[in-house]
């Protein structure tokens, strides 16, 4: 069966800081990848998505930077924290052809 | 480009009340429509989807939705909700040829009362 993992959990990093969340998918090939973050009352915003490696596309010009490295992969980086980089992350796949995500249980970034 | 609102931020519903949660969605074809449910602090979880065909769309926990194109609307309902469907909802909504993107509602939060 297919699984989502998502880390950290919960991070709180000083403004200035990098910053790397990781997500990785077990038991499928060529998903399409996203990420998104979630503010209080805001729903969610795509940040990123990937439907193959080495293949980026941004949703939000930004602070952040996504990167898939392997097929399985999928990284969502900073060089430099903002305050309002704060928020909860998701992580999320789809099969290739297919729609319906599977969501990871997400990180919750607070930046200090 | 689609989008989708939810016009309720919070509801409270007693414990065996039925429930509805609205949704009203923007896209000039047929879209791709989606209710996930997202507990605290935890990832979201898919309740049901509509992508054509019959317009009433059971899902899982007892939920169920209806594809109304006339309205533009993807209404979420419950009969009878339980003290474990206090958590908050997203509408989605997809379209063909978007590489499979979703856009999200703002959310509706839903407490239940004893």
């Amino acid at each position: 069966s297919q699984t989502i993992h998502q880390w950290p959990a919960t991070l709180v990093q000083p403004v200035g800081s990098p910053l790397s969340l990781e997500c990785t998918v077990e038991g499928t090939s060529n998903p399409n990848l996203y990420w998104y973050r979630q503010a209080a009352g805001r729903g969610l915003q795509l940040l990123f998505y990937s439907v193959g490696i080495g293949q980026i596309s941004s949703e939000v010009p930004q602070n952040l930077s996504a990167s898939r490295p392997q097929d399985r992969q999928f990284i969502l980086s900073s060089k430099k924290l903002l305050l309002s980089d704060s928020g909860f992350y998701l992580c999320a796949w789809t099969p290739p052809g297919f729609y319906g995500y599977t969501f990871g249980s997400g990180t919750r970034l607070t930046v200090v | 480009a689609q989008s989708v609102t939810q016009p309720d931020i919070h509801i409270t519903v007693s414990e065996g009340a039925s429930l509805e949660l609205r949704c009203n969605y923007s896209y000039g074809a047929t879209p791709y429509l989606f209710w996930y449910v997202q507990s605290p602090g935890q990832g979201l979880q898919l309740l049901l989807k509509y992508f054509s065909g019959d317009t009433l769309v059971q899902g899982i926990k007892g939920f169920e939705a209806e594809f109304k194109r006339s309205q533009s609307s993807f209404n979420l309902r419950k009969p009878s909700v339980h003290w474990s469907d206090a958590a908050e909802y997203f509408c989605a909504v997809g379209a063909r040829g978007t590489d499979y993107k979703l856009s999200f509602g703002a959310g509706t939060t839903v407490t239940v009362r004893a």
